[in-house]
């Protein structure tokens, strides 16, 4: 089955304790990206991967690292989360530059 | 910058019902747009796909129109059940900047059995 899949699904941390959120796709897709959703904000982009070594930074990057070594992951890497980065994560992927976006199941994180 | 809005924020209506949910932006400039539906604890599933160049796309009961000169995109769901209960989210891709939605904040839907 075509899927982005997401772990952990739930997470509740402490403040600067560096974390690691995963990604991975299935479906050989060149584009992903990290979303956060927080109440009457929507999603908003985080970071984005147009390929293998190649990220750029969304519109929210700041107290996140992400990295993109093979096709198939895009990890999202809080180095020291603090509490404002509470919040539910999504990946997504596209298979091209402006294609169709699939997104994973969320990652609900909670920064204590 | 892009902004999308969408109202109302929650909607509820009796089962059968057809309805529609509104979607607005501001600029123009746009190369498709998505519609998603949110569940909770199931992440966000594509709905429909609208190319800049399209009027509308159709999915079953679903039917998605563009507007792109106004800024603005209808779903319409004919013949609702309790299991189109959710919420809907409609996102812009900008012709400019990186490869980005931009989102509106949804209207949760719900229909009454």
């Amino acid at each position: 089955e075509a899927q982005v899949t997401q772990n952990p699904r739930y997470l509740i941390t402490v403040t600067g304790k560096k974390l690691t959120v995963t990604c991975s796709q299935n479906m050989n897709h060149e584009y992903m990206s990290w979303y956060r959703q927080d109440p009457g904000l929507g999603l908003r982009q985080i970071y984005y991967s147009m390929n293998v070594e190649v990220t750029d930074k969304g519109d929210v990057p700041e107290g996140y690292k992400v990295s993109r070594k093979e096709k198939r992951n895009f990890p999202l890497i809080l180095e020291s989360p603090s509490p404002n980065q509470t919040s539910l994560y999504f990946c997504a992927s596209s298979l091209g530059r402006r294609t169709e976006a699939f997104f994973g199941q969320g990652t609900r994180l909670t920064v204590v | 910058k892009q902004e999308v809005t969408q109202i109302p924020a929650a909607l509820s209506v009796p089962e059968g019902e057809n309805l529609v949910l509104n979607c607005s932006f501001t600029d123009s400039a746009i190369y498709n747009l998505q519609w998603f539906r949110q569940d909770p604890g199931k992440g966000l599933t594509s709905l429909l796909l609208i190319q800049s160049s399209q009027r509308e796309q159709t999915s079953g009961r679903l039917n998605a129109s563009l507007d792109k000169s106004s800024g603005r995109s209808t779903l319409y769901i004919a013949a609702s059940q309790p299991g189109d209960s959710a919420t809907y989210l409609c996102a812009v891709l900008s012709n400019f900047g990186n490869e980005k939605l931009t989102f509106g904040t949804g209207t949760r839907l719900t229909i009454i059995p």
